[in-house]
């Protein structure tokens, strides 16, 4: 149980256009979703935290017009990336708490996004 | 959160066990350690997590010294696809919405 299914796992977008990944809860309704990048050879970095139903919360240095997070429902949140350009090109991953038993956190599989 | 402290890199031959330390000399009462591993290219997998005692599940064993400044993560018979790069994380265990901080983690290289 406790699964979070992101999509597209890999994807290739031209400078300039926009990418969405979409993460959503299969089992369990997830009122908060996090949203995380990860460079080659690095940790994962947290980008923004998403509320159901409120503006996310974004941490110093991300760009919150660039990285537009929504959280309409209790199972979907998406993350897109405008104007992409190289450097968004990354992992990006979305994690979501689990709301029963012992507080834990289910990951999505990662999205690869290259811009070209 | 508190900080922890992980070795950048260790070697294990395949059926071997892995023994990966972790310092959180800052933890704090009310924090538990949480072990959590990324397999290339994957999102990060859940392990094991505690707070004081020693746990125990199909996957691994947490041990926690008694005064809780440091743990360790065995992997009884490590096989190669245990190759991943391994995340001990410490916080607080609430309903908080409060995120996972990751730091560098250990990048385990079972070898056959």
């Amino acid at each position: 149980g406790a699964v979070v299914s992101q999509h597209p796992s890999w994807v290739i977008c031209k400078s300039g256009t926009s990418v969405k990944i979409e993460c959503r809860s299969l089992d369990f309704q997830a009122t908060t979703m996090f949203w995380y990048r990860q460079f080659p050879k690095q940790s994962l970095m947290l980008m923004a935290t998403s509320n159901e139903g409120s503006k996310a919360t974004y941490e110093q240095g991300v760009e919150k017009d660039k990285f537009l997070i929504n959280h309409a429902s209790l199972t979907l949140s998406t993350l897109t990336v405008t104007s992409a350009h190289p450097e968004d090109s990354s992992f990006y991953i979305c994690s979501a708490r689990v709301d029963r038993g012992t507080y834990g956190y289910t990951f999505g599989s990662g999205t690869r996004l290259t811009v070209v | 959160d508190a900080k922890t402290t992980q070795p950048t890199s260790m070697d294990c031959a395949e059926g071997r066990a892995a023994n990966l330390p972790c310092n959180h000399s800052t933890i704090s009462g009310n924090e538990y350690v949480y072990w959590y591993r990324q397999i290339h290219s994957q999102g990060p997998q859940y392990i094991i997590h505690g707070l004081k005692n020693n746990e125990t599940n199909e996957m691994a064993s947490l041990i926690i010294t008694e005064d809780r400044k440091s743990s360790t993560l065995i992997l009884p018979h490590a096989t190669l696809r245990d190759t991943a790069v391994y995340y001990c994380i410490v916080r607080v265990d609430n309903n908080a919405g409060n995120m996972l901080t990751f730091g560098g983690g250990t990048r385990l290289m079972v070898k056959p």
